[in-house]
């Protein structure tokens, strides 16, 4: 089946560094991959939808200069958490969706994830 | 805003008992897709269901999406411990253009007691 590959799975770094996460679709191209936040206990947060070879879509409340996104290639796209502070700690996950043949058909092809990053902001 | 409301929150049962999940929304969802998800690691695709009225099995796991595309149901017969985690189910919207995000539910966190 489909595989994702996300690395690191834990990152414990001081205040102030910035933190680059890999999401990797491995058998498949992913024209689309999401970031995901989630805190203890909760759901899945969407943050933004990172497209191939244009600008990531935020979602409200994301700061786009605080988590950067690129999409350089159809299998990987990254995250990067800037100047981190205690309040960023969390678990970041990646998504890949595969490419459906067309518009009606996309929205409904699987997402498939990636195991996750916890990131611990001392 | 599509919000997608799945519940309960939190089950605790025993070993053999059965149970049931529900997600609902005031909103047509194009397909539903149900997740399990363990600490530490991201979610994993149990199904997706699609058309109205459709039923899938997936060994003791039976899920279920509503007539008119709002709703769906997960139902566990006989569930194991090994059936311990947090289940979520997630919406596809009539996106136009290629987005298509999923909506997520909040989450049934199920634990299965020996």
């Amino acid at each position: 089946g489909a595989v994702v590959s996300q690395h690191p799975s834990w990152v414990i770094c001081k205040s102030g560094t910035s933190v680059k996460i890999e999401c990797r679709s491995l058998d498949f191209q992913a024209t689309t991959m999401f970031w995901y936040r989630q805190f203890p206990k909760q759901s899945l947060m969407l943050m933004a939808t990172s497209n191939e070879g244009s600008k990531a879509t935020y979602e409200q409340g994301v700061e786009k200069d605080k988590f950067l996104i690129n999409h350089a290639s159809l299998t990987l796209s990254t995250l990067t958490v800037t100047s981190a502070h205690p309040e960023d700690s969390s678990f970041y996950i990646c998504s890949a969706r595969e490419h459906g043949t067309d518009s009606s058909s996309y929205s409904n092809q699987p997402q498939h994830f990636g195991d996750g990053t916890r990131l611990s902001i001392l | 805003t599509q919000l997608l409301e799945q519940s309960p929150q939190f089950l605790s049962i025993q070993e053999g008992e059965n149970l049931t999940v529900y997600c609902n929304s005031s909103s047509v969802f194009s397909s539903l897709q149900w997740y399990r998800q363990e600490p530490g690691e991201g979610p994993v695709l149990l199904v997706t269901v699609v058309t109205g009225g459709e039923v899938k099995k997936l060994k003791r796991l039976t899920f279920q999406f509503g007539d008119a595309r709002k709703d769906s149901s997960l139902h566990i017969t006989a569930a194991q411990p090994g059936d311990t985690g947090l289940y979520l189910c997630a919406g596809a919207g009539w996106y136009g253009g290629s987005q298509g995000n999923l909506i997520f539910g909040k989450g049934t966190k199920l634990s299965v007691k020996p």
